[in-house]
């Protein structure tokens, strides 16, 4: 079975600056999907990154960019230029890619706080 | 209207109370989904819905029922529930893979909050 391990429970950061919350995952699968989801205080969970396995380059998304580390089955999230909107807890994911629907594995989260 | 709506926001009920949960996509979306928040706890893929049938039951107990009538509404019927069973529960829908959805792109609710005294 697969998991996924977020060993940072909470996490702070001061506006402007750069910050790296840490995913692990274990799986046995070859082939597979990771996310980053963000759920602000009282709002919806939204979808910030997205990782397909088989592509060795990190993905970006303006501020945000992952270090996918397949051999060491790590994806971790750098959020450059930290903004007080980006506070809000953050959720790594894993789905494996046979899946006929979406069937994510959550981590149990990292709250993140930045600091005006 | 957001994409994904649920009501209520917040549930108080009794052990022995029976209450229904609803969920409602505007998104056009063939699958639907329920979720477990509970506090430092990963999130729980309870159940999963494809074109309005049921592709997955992740081993949810009995007193937690779905209801799919169709693709756009998704419903939780609780009874005779548990304390532990108070838990932020989210709703979410996405593109099925056959219609070019992108994957992993979930659209979620913001919840409902369900206390069980």
């Amino acid at each position: 079975a697969q998991t996924v391990t977020q060993s940072q429970p909470e996490m702070s950061v001061q506006e402007a600056e750069t910050v790296t919350l840490s995913c692990t995952y274990d799986t046995s699968e070859s082939n597979y999907y990771l996310f980053w989801y963000k759920q602000p205080p009282s709002r919806q969970m939204i979808l910030v990154i997205r990782q397909e396995a088989y592509k060795q380059q990190n993905a970006t998304e303006n501020r945000f960019s992952v270090n996918f580390q397949k051999a060491a089955k790590s994806f971790s999230l750098k959020i450059s230029d930290s903004q007080l909107g980006d506070t809000a807890m953050y959720f790594c994911a894993f789905m494996k890619l046979k899946d006929s629907s979406y069937k994510l594995i959550f981590g149990s989260g990292t709250r993140l706080l930045v600091r005006p | 209207e957001t994409g994904v709506t649920q009501t209520p926001r917040h549930l108080v009920m009794g052990m022995t109370n029976k209450k229904s949960l609803k969920c409602e996509q505007h998104l056009g979306h063939n699958a639907m989904y329920w979720y477990k928040q509970s506090a430092k706890k990963p999130l729980e893929l309870m159940f999963v819905y494809n074109f309005k049938e049921q592709t997955e039951n992740n081993s949810v107990p009995s007193r937690f029922s779905p209801e799919c009538p169709n693709s756009s509404h998704l419903f939780l019927h609780l009874h005779t529930l548990q304390p532990e069973d108070s838990a932020l529960y989210l709703c979410a829908s996405s593109q099925d893979l056959t219609s070019g959805g992108a994957y992993g792109e979930l659209f979620f609710g913001e919840g409902s909050r369900l206390t069980v005294l």
